[in-house]
């Protein structure tokens, strides 16, 4: 059965104060893995889909990385609209069934 | 990116009542779609697949006859909550599989559902 594993479940930051997102997983056969923003109220917002370890890709000052076990989502110098929930997801074998992690609540502090 | 609408965004139902929620893919076809619920601070929990031209596959513990899926269309899967209680007031999501792009599903603005 996959697994999905973010940490932390919440983080504050300072604006301007980066970090990082974990998303730890285990799954058979890797076809992808996704990474989402939720805002309070909303559907999931598609940020990222990485599909093998090395890839990385970025947008604004959001970073995604992936490796054999993990993903992490880095964000460079964020800003207050950056506070959101941020949830990661894999596809494995031949299913599209996404299995979701519990999601990192952001808060970026003015 | 790829563009999925909902409708109602939100809706106020008595006890009883069903409801019919939309799900439709704007800008591509969508063969595969996925009916998630969400509770308050919690993550999204997969309800349904819905395929075109066939019959929806429910997640275990998900009630088939409650939870009413049609995929009429490419384009269009409707949600139905039937006799719906207070325990089924929710955040409802639904998502469309682009074919287009490998694995990316993208999601639908919700609709949040109220049983009085």
């Amino acid at each position: 059965e996959d697994q999905v594993t973010q940490s932390p479940e919440a983080l504050r930051l300072q604006e301007g104060e980066s970090s990082s997102l974990n998303c730890s997983y285990t799954v058979s056969g890797l076809r992808g893995l996704f990474w989402y923003r939720q805002d309070p109220g909303k559907g999931p917002e598609f940020l990222f889909t990485l599909y093998s370890a090395g890839e990385e890709k970025e947008k604004e000052r959001l970073k995604a990385t992936l490796t054999k076990k993990e993903s992490f989502l880095h964000i460079t110098a964020p800003k207050p609209e950056d506070s959101a929930t941020y949830l990661c997801a894999v596809v494995s074998g031949s299913a599209r069934q996404l299995t979701f992690g519990s999601g990192t609540q952001l808060t970026v502090l003015p | 990116g790829a563009v999925v609408s909902q409708h109602p965004s939100w809706v106020i139902c008595k006890s009883g009542t069903s409801v019919k929620i939309e799900c439709r893919s704007l800008d591509f076809q969508a063969t595969t779609m996925f009916w998630y619920r969400q509770f308050p601070k919690q993550s999204l929990m997969l309800m349904a697949t819905s395929n075109e031209g066939s019959k929806a596959t429910y997640e275990q513990g998900v009630e088939k006859d409650k939870f009413l899926i049609n995929h009429a269309s490419l384009t269009l899967s409707t949600l139905t909550v039937t006799s719906a209680h207070p325990e089924d007031s929710s955040f409802y999501i639904c998502s469309a599989f682009d074919t287009r792009s490998s694995y990316e599903q993208y999601f639908g603005p919700g609709t949040r559902l109220t049983v009085t």
